[in-house]
């Protein structure tokens, strides 16, 4: 248990839905991460939002769209994802944007049909 | 452009001594994280170096050299456990973490 919560834990969505995945962190972090995760590649920088205000967007394509309601939650939404948008998506949290020992969900294993 | 190396995949044997080698390319350095990640899990923190040597913890050991651009994770007495992908990353010099592919670890009895 990492005090890192992602649900749901599998997805499978066709490219015309719409869905969410949900992020809550329990340690007291004021900084929120998602990171797209790709069989034998790197992991791909999102979104970042420090003290619920987003610091960095890396060229993310607008069919993700992240929502920060407070420090301790994090959303992902996604509308009209195509197939290769299919991966484990992760949330992580640190207790600040410069004191990077980030702490990871288990991910969302996200499959676009 | 940043980089970030460390082999795909390794084979090693119970209750031996494994090394994973990780080599970096990066605009700035603050330090190099060693993170662990088994299949289907979250990956988990290992190791944070800043400063050139050898850091060690308990069956776990990470050592850097800024000079090189290298650093190495050195995993001892082996166990099936130690089965997952290790990930090497690079914090650069505006704070932001550049990750390796990952180096996947098969343990065999």
């Amino acid at each position: 248990e990492t005090g890192v919560t992602q649900t749901p834990r599998h997805l499978v969505m066709g490219m015309t839905n719409k869905k969410s995945l949900k992020c809550e962190q329990h340690l007291g972090h004021n900084a929120m991460y998602w990171y797209k995760q790709s069989a034998k590649k790197p992991l791909e920088l999102m979104f970042v939002y420090n003290f619920k205000e987003q610091t960095e967007n890396n060229s993310v394509p607008s069919r993700f769209s992240p929502e920060c309601p407070n420090s301790s939650h994090l959303f992902l939404h996604l509308h009209t994802l195509q197939p290769e948008d299919s991966a484990l998506y992760l949330c992580a949290s640190s207790r600040e944007r410069e004191v990077n020992i980030q702490y990871f969900g288990a991910g969302t294993r996200l499959s676009v049909l | 452009g940043q980089n970030i190396d460390q082999p795909t995949e390794m084979t090693a044997t119970e209750g031996a001594i494994v090394q994973i080698n990780c080599t970096y390319q990066t605009s700035g350095f603050n330090g190099l994280f060693w993170y662990q990640q088994h299949a289907g899990e979250a990956p988990t923190f290992l190791s944070y170096n800043v400063l050139d040597g050898l850091e060690e913890k308990g069956r776990f050991s990470s050592f850097l050299s800024r000079s090189k651009g290298y650093s190495y994770l050195l995993l001892k007495e082996l166990q099936m456990k130690d089965s997952a992908s290790y990930l090497c990353a690079v914090l650069d010099s505006n704070y932001q973490l550049i990750w390796g592919a990952g180096t996947k670890l098969i343990i065999k009895p």
